[in-house]
């Protein structure tokens, strides 16, 4: 495996369930991120992990909580989601986060949708 | 929050034409990213400029940082269906860490 991989790619799921989604990059990479794509809206930065600390949650609701167990995986625990809720979720990984420039590599993606 | 629009929202063109498109904003940015997501994966960066006035040239593809630093644009010359996609902006802020706030995409389809 290369790069960055995430699993499931697609997931259903309904409100009372708690599922996980996994993210693991094999770059050698020290800061890896959650985003939530939705449509006709920006890529929105969920969490950030910086060699195995998070070091910023913009405001996201309690039912998404995310595990960074070492530098190469990075999961998102969901429970009691909300329909607005379906989206794309992106797993990112970056050298250091607060290295210039700062190139990410990003996952496939996991399609979520909430019924 | 630093908002980056980006225009046109969604472009169709034929095989063999130029398109340009915008990304724009208020706030000044240390750099600036576009990145290209192709349907079913995640986004990849295409380039990085820094210098305000900056254009770098990646094959058919031209990147234009503005001289203030606040937007940028993308022109594509002989448009391929190979590069069908959608394209994101993202302005990063050294003053917050290097966090990068992504724009609001162009969708480009190049009909062969």
């Amino acid at each position: 495996e290369t790069g960055v991989t995430q699993t499931p790619r697609h997931l259903v799921m309904g409100m009372t369930n708690k599922k996980s989604l996994k993210c693991e990059q094999h770059l050698g990479h020290n800061a890896m991120y959650w985003y939530k794509q939705s449509a006709k809206k920006p890529l929105e930065l969920m969490f950030v992990y910086n060699f195995k600390e998070q070091t910023e949650n913009n405001s996201v609701p309690s039912r998404f909580s995310p595990e960074c167990p070492n530098s190469s995986h990075l999961f998102l625990h969901l429970h009691t989601l909300q329909p607005e809720d379906s989206a794309l979720y992106l797993c990112a990984s970056s050298q250091d986060r607060r290295g210039a420039n700062n190139e990410q590599f990003f996952g496939p993606g996991t399609r979520l949708t909430v019924l | 929050t630093q908002l980056l629009e980006q225009s046109p929202q969604f472009l169709s063109i034929q095989e063999g034409e130029n398109l340009t498109v915008y990304c724009n904003s208020s706030s000044v940015f240390s750099s600036l990213q576009w990145y290209r997501q192709e349907p079913g994966e995640g986004p990849v960066l295409l380039v990085t400029v820094v210098t305000g006035g900056e254009v770098k040239k990646l094959k058919r593809l031209t990147f234009q940082f503005g001289d203030a630093r606040k937007d940028s644009s993308l022109h594509i010359t002989a448009a391929q269906p190979g590069d069908t996609g959608l394209y994101l902006c993202a302005g990063g802020n050294a003053l917050v860490g290097n966090q990068f706030y992504f724009g609001t995409g162009t969708s480009l389809t190049v009909i062969p």
